[in-house]
């Protein structure tokens, strides 16, 4: 167990709509990562947070979004989807700068789009 | 942009065979991951390499960083059905930034 929670486990739903994607990091981490992966773009970074601010961005859709919560709790936001954003998408948690340990993954969201 | 390639992406080998995977990339790290991935899982952490000439070992399984060359390896000694996943190594150029993957190693151990 890495200690990183995501939920739901999996989700179906069908173009055009939107969802939330919830990541609970592990205890004391400040950062909080979100990767997509797909069988044609393999592990790509999105967006990470670092204690409630946004700290980078990688290859993440404008219809994409997420915040960090003063609980340190993470969402991300997928609206307009299609069917290209079916993927599974995994939240991971650090400690931040100061922190020699890897990061550590969530088991994911699979999301399906029908 | 940072790229990082590994080979083999395909690795099929015997149980007691030793092999290696290569791990390439191309921007000055002396971070470098390595996380295995059964299939629909998430990723677990092996191997924390954070200099040049660092070598971890866990079971069969062994890491070294070589930051000149920009190489990373994983050996496998003796490998066993249970070492069967897809290995990626992943780059990081600064501590707490993102990690850049590669594209993984599908490993299967046949008896």
């Amino acid at each position: 167990d890495s200690g990183v929670t995501q939920t739901p486990k999996h989700l179906i739903t069908a173009t055009g709509q939107r969802v939330t994607l919830r990541c609970s990091p592990r205890s004391g981490d400040l950062s909080v990562y979100w990767y997509q992966q797909s069988l044609d773009q393999g592990l790509q970074f999105l967006i990470q947070y670092y204690n409630g601010e946004e700290r980078a961005k990688g290859n993440i859709l404008e219809r994409f979004s997420a915040q960090q919560f003063p609980d340190l709790h993470s969402e991300l936001n997928l609206s307009s989807l299609e069917l290209g954003d079916s993927a599974l998408y995994f939240c991971a948690s650090s400690g931040g700068t100061g922190d020699n340990q890897p990061q550590h993954f969530g088991d994911g969201t699979r999301l399906s789009i029908l | 942009e940072l790229k990082v390639e590994q080979n083999p992406l395909f690795l099929s080998m015997q149980e007691g065979k030793n092999y290696t995977i290569y791990c390439n990339y191309s921007t000055t790290s002396d971070r470098l991951y390595w996380y295995r991935q059964d299939p629909g899982k998430s990723l677990e952490s092996l191997f924390v390499l954070l200099s040049n000439g660092a070598v971890k070992q866990e079971g069969r399984l062994m890491a070294s960083l070589d930051t000149k060359a920009r190489l990373s390896t994983l050996h496998i000694t003796a490998a066993v059905h249970d070492l069967s996943a897809t290995y990626f190594c992943a780059v990081e150029v600064a501590r707490g930034s993102r990690l850049t993957f590669g594209e993984g190693t599908q490993l299967t151990v046949n008896p």
